[in-house]
């Protein structure tokens, strides 16, 4: 496995309810991006996080937020949530190095598989 | 805004025929293309990354192609196996940076 953990695995919410979705990234990792995986499609980008700061977003609405830690947790917040927010969350971690030294592979998370009823 | 392409969403082959999966990206920046395998309820892992400086990239049974003018790259298994049976994403991004997915290839490979 790849070393990058998710928790809760499985979560049920009602809409309008809120949610925070956790993530453990591989040791070293400096950057942590989300992606919501709705039933059949492929993984949507939400954003992205380098050295605690968001430096890259898709095309998601202000009420989905995220955090970064020093300890290479990370976290997504969906507000407001709405019957078309359930999907599979999944967290990839990797390492942004700015003299160069980046690595492009992404590894993922198992997911956190949430349901808005 | 940035878009991938994926052909077929659905292929069945007989075990040891060839497959190949198609896709085509938009963003010109793009410079990295990964390719995920995600069996049911797990999570997508790496099974091959070509990056625009190369033209072709073999690992064993996988190979995968990148034609930058085009800006067309293709995933090809020989001597398919049942195990191969699984979705199959194409993507693309700048370095590593706000990856774009396909939508996915559901590959049936029949013992």
């Amino acid at each position: 496995e790849t070393g990058v953990t998710q928790s809760p695995t499985h979560l049920i919410k009602t809409r309008g309810q809120q949610v925070t979705l956790r993530c453990s990234s591989q040791s070293g990792h400096n950057t942590v991006s989300w992606y919501q995986q709705a039933l059949g499609q492929g993984p949507q980008f939400i954003f992205q996080y380098y050295r605690e700061e968001e430096n890259g977003r898709g095309n998601f609405p202000p009420r989905f937020s995220g955090l970064q830690f020093p300890n290479y947790s990370s976290e997504l917040n969906v507000n407001a949530l709405e019957l078309d927010d359930s999907a599979l969350y999944l967290c990839a971690s990797t390492i942004y190095g700015t003299s160069g030294g980046q690595k492009e592979t992404q590894y993922f998370g198992p997911g956190t598989r949430l349901l808005v009823l | 805004g940035e878009n991938v392409e994926q052909h077929p969403s659905t292929l069945s082959v007989q075990e040891g025929d060839s497959a190949v999966i198609k896709c085509t990206y938009s963003d010109s920046a793009s410079n990295y293309f990964p390719w995920y395998k995600q069996e049911l309820g797990k999570r997508p892992q790496l099974i091959i990354d070509i990056r625009s400086n190369v033209g072709e990239k073999k690992d064993q049974r996988i190979a995968v192609t990148l034609n930058k003018t085009a800006k067309h790259f293709s995933l090809h298994i020989t001597e398919t196996q049942p195990e191969d049976s699984a979705v199959y994403f194409c993507a693309a991004s700048q370095g590593g940076f706000k990856t774009i997915f396909g939508a996915g290839t559901r590959l049936f490979v029949k013992a």
